[in-house]
């Protein structure tokens, strides 16, 4: 079945330490996306692709790094200099075309030790 | 800047009421619009979209919305709610431009009451 698959569910960092969070997707999408979402505030989004080897920082991007080596593959690495880490993140995918609905992960949980 | 505004964060219904979730949103032009669901430590579902033509639009599982222009709003109907609705909904917005950048609302956690 196509989809969209992140992993950990649940994932804990340390202070200091950088975190990778993964999502692969199989739909054969160009564009992904990573949203951060906090209760209260929906979601907000962190960085965007729309196409191997390029991604643009969505509105809360300080603190976090991307890559898209693959078009299958978009991680998120938190860094230490993203002081308040703790959310439910959602990646996102789709064809890119104006107006299409996204496919989200089932969103993978951090928490600071 | 486009914003999405939802004014009720939790609602709580009796099981078989209808239901409206408000959305309003602040965009130059008429953006693509959708409502999405999410049950907790879950992705979000769409359940449905406008994008032109009739205002009022039909989704899955028994939802519909209607656009209203002068209002700058899309609201979320059910004529009867069962106890299975109760989730998270969230309105978006996204522009008519490829790239397809969604600005979501804060969202509306909805209770079922039986």
């Amino acid at each position: 079945d196509g989809g969209i698959t992140q992993s950990p569910k649940y994932l804990f960092r340390k202070e200091g330490q950088n975190v990778t969070l993964s999502c692969e997707q199989n739909l054969n999408h160009d564009a992904m996306y990573w949203y951060r979402q906090d209760p209260g505030q929906g979601l907000r989004l962190i960085y965007y692709s729309q196409i191997v080897n390029d991604f643009q920082k969505g509105d809360i991007a300080e603190g976090y790094s991307v890559s898209r080596e693959k078009k299958e593959s978009f991680p998120l690495t938190v860094t230490s200099a993203q002081k308040n880490p703790t959310a439910f993140y959602l990646c996102a995918s789709s064809y890119g075309q104006e107006g299409e609905k996204l496919f989200f992960g089932s969103g993978t949980q951090l928490s600071v030790l | 800047a486009q914003s999405v505004t939802q004014p009720d964060i939790h609602i709580t219904v009796s099981e078989g009421a209808s239901l409206e979730l408000r959305c309003n949103y602040s965009y130059g032009a008429t953006p693509y619009l959708f409502w999405y669901v999410q049950s907790p430590g879950q992705g979000l579902q769409l359940l449905l979209k406008y994008f032109s033509g009739d205002t009022l639009v039909q989704g899955i599982k028994g939802f519909e919305a209607e656009f209203k222009r002068s209002q700058s709003s899309f609201n979320l109907r059910k004529p009867s709610v069962h106890w299975s609705d109760a989730a998270e909904y969230f309105c978006a917005v996204g522009p008519r431009e490829y790239g397809n950048k969604l600005v979501f609302g804060a969202g509306t956690i909805l209770r079922v009451k039986s």
